[in-house]
């Protein structure tokens, strides 16, 4: 079965400092990988997916990031966190029958 | 600019009471799921539909939840009787390549 684990529930960082995200999938066959962002009182917007071709995935409002399989991970990164990029992060790798299954979010702080 | 709605925004109830949400998919979209959000819980897949056939609703209390597709512009859940323990944010989603989901605003629902 698929799973999801996101390390940290709560992240706080600095505006200007990098952002990362931690995201660990298990999956017994090639995953599908997906980062979704939430805005408060907003629905989920998808940010990056990775679907087995480059590794290295480059999403909206300068996230990425990185598919490694020796590790099962699939960290979120940014250079330089801005105030807007506060909101909650889903990491989701795909299931049985077309389903994502999403990890229990990481809220990211910025502080000015 | 195609979007996910759903009807109503926010709904306050008395326990006992149905409820109906609404959701119009994407146009063109042929899978529609409904997922509940809670701070205890998080992000759980209620149910899903593909070409307007129920695929999965094992996420579903199946003595007072329903859901429905009654054509392809609409996809409705309904609580009878609605309780307080159902009190979250239901959201819907829907997708045409397998896997990537858009997600609409949400119905935030309170049941007293």
């Amino acid at each position: 079965a698929q799973s999801v684990t996101q390390l940290g529930s709560h992240v706080s960082v600095s505006e200007g400092a990098l952002v990362l995200l931690r995201c660990n999938y298990s999956s017994s066959v090639p995953p599908y990988l997906f980062w979704y962002v939430q805005y408060p009182n907003q629905g989920l917007q998808l940010l990056l997916k990775y679907t087995s071709a480059a590794t290295l995935v480059k999403g909206i409002n300068g996230f990425e990031a990185e598919f490694k399989k020796s590790e099962t991970s699939f960290h979120l990164t940014k250079p330089s966190a801005h105030m807007r990029d506060a909101a909650e992060y889903f990491c989701a790798v795909s299931g049985q029958g077309g389903k994502l299954i999403f990890g229990q979010g990481t809220e990211l702080s910025v502080k000015p | 600019d195609a979007r996910v709605t759903q009807t109503p925004r926010h709904k306050v109830t008395e326990m006992g009471q149905e409820v109906t949400m609404r959701c119009q998919p994407i146009l063109g979209h042929n899978t529609v799921f409904w997922y509940r959000q809670t701070m205890m819980q998080g992000l759980e897949l209620l149910a899903y539909f593909r070409n307007r056939a129920p695929l999965d609703d094992s996420g579903m209390p199946k003595d007072r939840f329903s859901a429905e597709m009654p054509d392809a512009t609409l996809a409705t859940l309904k609580i009878q009787p609605s309780e307080p323990r159902d009190s979250a944010v239901y959201f819907c989603a829907s997708g045409l390549v397998v896997y990537e989901q858009f997600f609409g605003p949400g119905t935030r629902l309170t049941v007293l």
